[in-house]
């Protein structure tokens, strides 16, 4: 079943803002998390990624914040753009120490950017 | 590089026909392989996943069913559809540089 949700189902920003997606996870053994773009009818993309034995990471406008005290993450975009429009959603992998990679994901949230 | 093929893309079938979905994977060798369905409005559901050729797993009990015939193919099959295995189908492989990727998704509609 799914062990993943997030917080808020839909988010508005306006262009040029930053968003901040978040997500709780219950699983305290999980220990890869990833974030995924999904836009409509097409697969989810890969956004970026985090391990459990890190705090924070940052890629190309994005940064992941892994909280596991509390099991939280969060997806911060910068200076959000119309592009940037999209479902977006976390995903936890609960296999550690093995190879199944098994991905179990929550609802996701809409994002969508004003002009 | 690595690609991930997935068809159709589209598919409309009658309550109680058959269904077979291929995914197949370039570029890489002895990935694990995994199909996932959406329901609409919904996040993904693990369905199966395969570490080997011939290995399946299954996460859900279901109508489905899935194949690893060879080991960069992996086919999700049914017998007789129901309404309710509509959904948007994605197969994903890892090994990769950046982890999980994704196939284009089949959006089969069961009418």
């Amino acid at each position: 079943g799914e062990s993943v949700g997030l917080h808020l189902p839909t988010l508005s920003v306006q262009e040029g803002d930053n968003s901040i997606i978040n997500c709780a996870y219950s699983n305290s053994a999980s220990d890869y998390f990833i974030w995924y773009k999904q836009e409509s009818g097409k697969g989810p993309q890969f956004i970026i990624d985090i391990r459990s034995n890190m705090d924070k990471r940052q890629g190309q406008r994005v940064t992941v914040l892994l909280n596991k005290t509390v099991k939280h993450l969060s997806l911060q975009i910068a200076a959000t753009q119309p592009g940037d429009s999209a479902v977006y959603f976390c995903a936890e992998n609960r296999d550690r120490g093995s190879t199944l990679g098994r991905l179990y994901f929550g609802r996701g949230t809409q994002l969508t950017v004003w002009p | 590089s690595q690609t991930i093929h997935q068809w159709p893309a589209t598919l409309v079938q009658p309550v109680g026909s058959p269904l077979s979905l291929e995914c197949t994977v370039e570029g890489t060798s002895n990935p694990n392989l995994y199909w996932y369905r959406q329901a609409a409005g919904r996040g993904l559901q693990l369905l199966f996943y395969s570490v080997g050729i011939g290995q399946i797993s299954s996460e859900v009990p279901q109508n489905l069913s899935a194949s690893r015939p060879q080991d960069r193919q992996f086919i999700l099959s049914s017998k007789k559809l129901l309404l309710s295995d509509s959904g948007f189908y994605l197969c994903a492989w890892t090994g990769g540089t950046y982890g999980y990727t994704f196939g284009s998704g089949t959006r089969l509609t069961v009418v």
